[in-house]
């Protein structure tokens, strides 16, 4: 199983409220990424890191924030929540860069916004 | 249309039937094709993956891939209830930099006992 943990899994959450996503890894990967996954359709790319002081928006636009200060370390932050974030978060981590190298995937964490 | 098209299914098949997953693509440039397996309330998991065309094997699996029509397949034999799970193919965008890699939307399997 890989070692990569986010939390919360379940979150529900009022419009406007501030919030942070959480997504650690311990296999010392430079590699990670957040990823959106609504149900019947692809994942999309939101964020993804190199490295520590890396970061880089993915295909889909986001209003999201990321940072990168650890190399273990991978927070997602919403200013402001919106209905319209209600999804799963993905985060995933992966060894180096060939194309073939696996993403490890956490749990997800289930956000809703009322 | 998008670059990776995949049957969401839901696809429900009896204990010991063999599985057909596919996906078609658009972009002729991938060349790294991937299956990974998500059981419900995790994460995905690679389960395998192929470069170039042919097919290959790992116990109950085989990946096929036909570069000329563009079409991946994963077909699962002697299934069994604990292979329930959705399958989503992927696709590395540009080689030897896998920060783009395109998921199908993937297929949910059923496996009854």
């Amino acid at each position: 199983e890989a070692d990569i943990y986010q939390t919360p899994r379940y979150l529900v959450i009022g419009t406007g409220k501030k919030i942070t996503l959480e997504c650690s890894q311990t296999m010392g990967h430079d590699k990670m990424y957040w990823y959106q996954q609504d149900p019947g359709m692809e994942l999309h790319l939101i964020h993804y890191s190199y490295g520590v002081n890396s970061t880089e928006k993915g295909d889909l636009s986001s209003e999201s924030t990321v940072s990168r200060i650890r190399t273990e370390h991978f927070p997602l932050t919403l200013e402001s929540a919106r209905p319209s974030h209600t999804s799963q978060y993905l985060c995933a981590s992966s060894r180096g860069r060939e194309a073939r190298d696996e993403q490890y995937f956490g749990p997800g964490t289930r956000l809703t916004v009322t | 249309q998008k670059e990776v098209e995949q049957d969401p299914g839901p696809l429900s098949v009896p204990e010991g039937a063999i599985v057909s997953l596919n996906c078609t693509y658009s972009n002729s440039a991938f060349q790294y094709f991937m299956w990974y397996r998500q059981y419900s309330r995790k994460g995905p998991e690679l389960l395998m993956y192929t470069y170039s065309s042919g097919n290959k094997e790992d116990g109950r699996f085989t990946a096929q891939v036909d570069k000329s029509s563009k079409y991946i397949s994963l077909f699962i034999r002697d299934s069994q209830p604990s292979d329930s799970a959705t399958y989503l193919c992927a696709m590395p965008w540009i080689p030897y930099n896998n920060n783009d890699m395109r998921f199908g939307a993937g297929t949910r399997l059923t496996v009854k006992p």
